[in-house]
């Protein structure tokens, strides 16, 4: 089975500044996904960013990219020019290429951002 | 607007008694899911339907139950027999046409056994 880790239960950071969450999986699948979900206060998940792990060029999401490593198993994601509003819970998360939208996620990391 | 609805927002539940949260999508999404969120541990699947009138067990399926009657609608009934019930519960669906194959989700449901 999967598993999808995320080491930092809790990151903080100013406003304006930049900030990277790592997430790291475990896999022996050669076509999978993964994605960073953001769910604030009101507890919806919003899709940030998605990644295909066929695809070597990094995503891209306005303020928001990820570094894809996939001989690491890493896909981390970085928050540039941080707002009060990217204030939220991140999750990291893994779809198998034939798993029909099944997601595991990675427990989590707190973003606190300070004015 | 299209999305998904979840309902209702809070229960609260004597122990022993079974209770039916509501998901309801109008995105014309085949498959939908539920999720289940404690603290510290992100979201665990408990059962999830490609098509109407099929579905299959998640992760942690044991104490729940869920029908797939229209393609809208995705109830999910936690028993008496789950353990500890208490726990934010999320519905998501998934477009077929969907490459990526990402998951749109609900607004959630916080169920709290007393």
């Amino acid at each position: 089975a999967q598993t999808v880790t995320q080491s930092q239960p809790e990151m903080s950071v100013q406003e304006a500044e930049t900030v990277t969450l790592s997430c790291t999986y475990d896999t022996s699948e050669s076509d999978y996904y993964l994605f960073w979900y953001k769910q604030p206060p009101s507890r919806q998940m919003i899709l940030v960013i998605r990644q295909e792990a066929y695809k070597q060029q990094n995503a891209t999401e306005n303020r928001f990219s990820v570094n894809f490593q996939k001989a690491a198993k890493s896909f981390s994601l970085k928050i540039s020019d941080s707002q009060l509003g990217d204030a939220a819970m991140y999750f990291c998360a893994y779809r198998s290429g034939d798993s029909w939208g099944k997601l595991q996620f990675g427990a989590g990391t707190q973003v606190v951002v300070t004015p | 607007d299209g999305g998904i609805t979840q309902s209702p927002k809070y229960l609260f539940r004597k122990e022993g008694q079974n209770v039916t949260l509501s998901c309801e999508q109008n995105l014309n999404h085949d498959a939908m899911y539920w999720y289940r969120q404690d603290p510290g541990q992100g979201l665990r699947l408990i059962y999830y339907s490609q098509i109407v009138n099929d579905f299959q067990k998640g992760d942690i399926a044991e104490g729940y139950s869920v029908s797939r009657e229209k393609k809208e609608s995705f109830p999910l009934t936690v028993t008496s027999a789950q353990k500890n019930p208490t726990a934010f519960y999320l519905c998501a669906s998934r477009c077929s046409g969907s490459f990526s194959g990402e998951l749109f989700f609900g607004e959630g449901s916080r169920l709290t056994v007393l």
